[in-house]
């Protein structure tokens, strides 16, 4: 089946760190892979995406790279903010299937000053 | 342009009432999604519509759930008769047409307690 693993959250980082969230995947097709973030008492916005291998998404400045070697595509950032607290979300959805997101658990992240 | 909207942004509901939930896609978006976001469960996929195929409905809990979506726009989520695992936020995203490739645009939700 298709599946997404998260790194275990919670996540807690001084301001100017540098930030890794693993995620890893399981699938039967070629997904297309997304991070998903959830800033407190909001909705799900879209953070970035990648359609093929090799690819980097990238926005705010966070990156992942779709690594079809190892089924990963961890989000990185080189110097986090306060305001970057939120909890992040990898997701992926296959394109010859059903047209669902499948979604890892989430990682709470919290940024201190 | 106008993102995604939902409604009501939280219900409150007695065990074994009904609910409407309502979601008003992105203008111009042909698909449409329904998720539940739950503590226990995290983000679950639950309805899928595209245009004027028959829905995808692999991802309804049971039978009390069902979803209609009219004119290929407005959708709305029915529970019937709520029990308390049916507390949770239910999101609704859509896209502008079916491939894999394209981003899901998701709404704020709605916050559902069954008391």
């Amino acid at each position: 089946g298709n599946s997404v693993t998260q790194m275990e959250g919670p996540v807690t980082l001084s301001e100017e760190a540098f930030l890794t969230i693993n995620c890893t995947y399981t699938a039967t097709g070629y997904p297309s892979l997304f991070w998903y973030v959830q800033y407190p008492g909001e909705g799900l916005q879209l953070l970035l995406k990648a359609t093929k291998a090799d690819d980097k998404g990238s926005n705010k400045g966070f990156e992942a790279t779709y690594r079809k070697e190892t089924t990963s595509f961890h989000l990185e950032k080189g110097s986090v903010q306060v305001s970057d607290s939120a909890v992040y979300f990898c997701a992926l959805i296959i394109y010859q299937g059903a047209q669902k997101l499948v979604f890892g658990q989430g990682t709470r992240l919290t940024i201190n000053p | 342009g106008a993102g995604v909207s939902q409604s009501p942004s939280n219900k409150v509901t007695e065990k074994g009432k009904d609910v409407e939930l309502r979601c008003d896609p992105i203008s111009g978006h042909t698909a449409l999604y329904w998720y539940r976001q739950s503590l226990g469960q995290g983000l679950e996929f639950l309805i899928y519509f595209q245009g004027n195929s028959a829905p995808d409905k692999s991802g309804l809990p049971s039978d009390r759930f069902s979803a209609e979506r009219t004119g290929g726009s407005v959708s709305t989520l029915t529970i019937q008769r709520t029990q308390q695992e049916d507390s949770a936020v239910y999101l609704c995203a859509s896209s502008s047409g079916s491939g894999g490739r394209l981003a899901q645009y998701f709404g704020p939700g709605t916050r559902l307690l069954v008391l």
